[in-house]
């Protein structure tokens, strides 16, 4: 079965870009249709989507975090990224990958990967 | 965008006891596109419950999901001491972007 697992600094400077990967384990991230989110988590707070990617490389952001907002994939690698420019310490939180199938009515989310804290501060 | 709101924000209950969750959205979901998941500390969410009413693989089915339109629930229907937890809602209807609930922590009394 299908395993997610992030990776990425755990410290970024205000101002600066947040870069994370996301490695698919256990499948090809170019089989099948599915989508490849992520998703975040401010300490004691709730989810918020941030945008996800397709295979094929077509993406959808949140309006909200859509200006600053890159993801990409690496099918040679089974990985996928995120990038966010110019954070803020609004911006430190748990980020969460995650995978739903690409077909209307099955978009949720499962699997999960473990997530990994970031955490902006000079 | 779709706004979902959950009550209670806390639900205290004892082991054995029936737990009954809300999950309202701001505007209908369509063809109940709700999932609802567990989030234990310090771990990620776990799906239990897609598209409104179906158990996700390996789901106890003490869990139960219900509703349509704007107004969505999860039973539990005897309560394990595993249970306590957060649970969220999401919606992943045809309008993006996909939301979530601002969560139920489900304490023990």
């Amino acid at each position: 079965q299908v395993q997610l697992q992030e990776s990425g600094p755990g410290l970024v400077k205000p101002s600066q870009t947040l870069s994370l990967t996301c490695t698919v384990s256990g499948g090809s991230i170019s089989s099948g249709s599915y989508y490849w989110s992520w998703i975040r988590q401010p300490a004691g707070q709730g989810l918020e989507w941030i945008g996800h990617i397709y295979t094929s490389g077509s993406t959808n952001y949140n309006p909200s975090l859509k200006s600053r907002v890159t993801m990409s994939v690496d099918t040679s690698k089974n990985q996928f990224s995120l990038k966010l420019n110019s954070v803020t310490a609004a911006d430190t939180a748990v980020y969460y990958c995650a995978s739903a199938i690409a077909v209307a009515g099955y978009n949720w989310f499962d699997p999960w990967g473990q997530g990994t804290l970031v955490t902006v501060s000079s | 965008e779709i706004v979902l709101t959950q009550s209670p924000g806390t639900l205290s209950l004892s082991p054995g006891e029936r737990a009954t969750l809300s999950c309202r959205a701001s505007q209908s979901v369509s063809s109940s596109y709700l999932a609802w998941y567990q989030q234990k500390p310090g771990q990620a969410p776990r799906l239990l419950i897609y598209g409104a009413s179906s158990r996700a693989t390996g789901i106890p089915d003490r869990f139960s999901g219900s509703g349509s339109g704007t107004d969505f629930t999860l039973t539990i229907s005897r309560l394990e001491p595993e249970d306590f937890a957060v649970y969220y809602c999401q919606q992943y209807g045809s309008s993006l972007p996909y939301t979530f609930g601002q969560g139920t922590k489900l304490e023990i009394k």
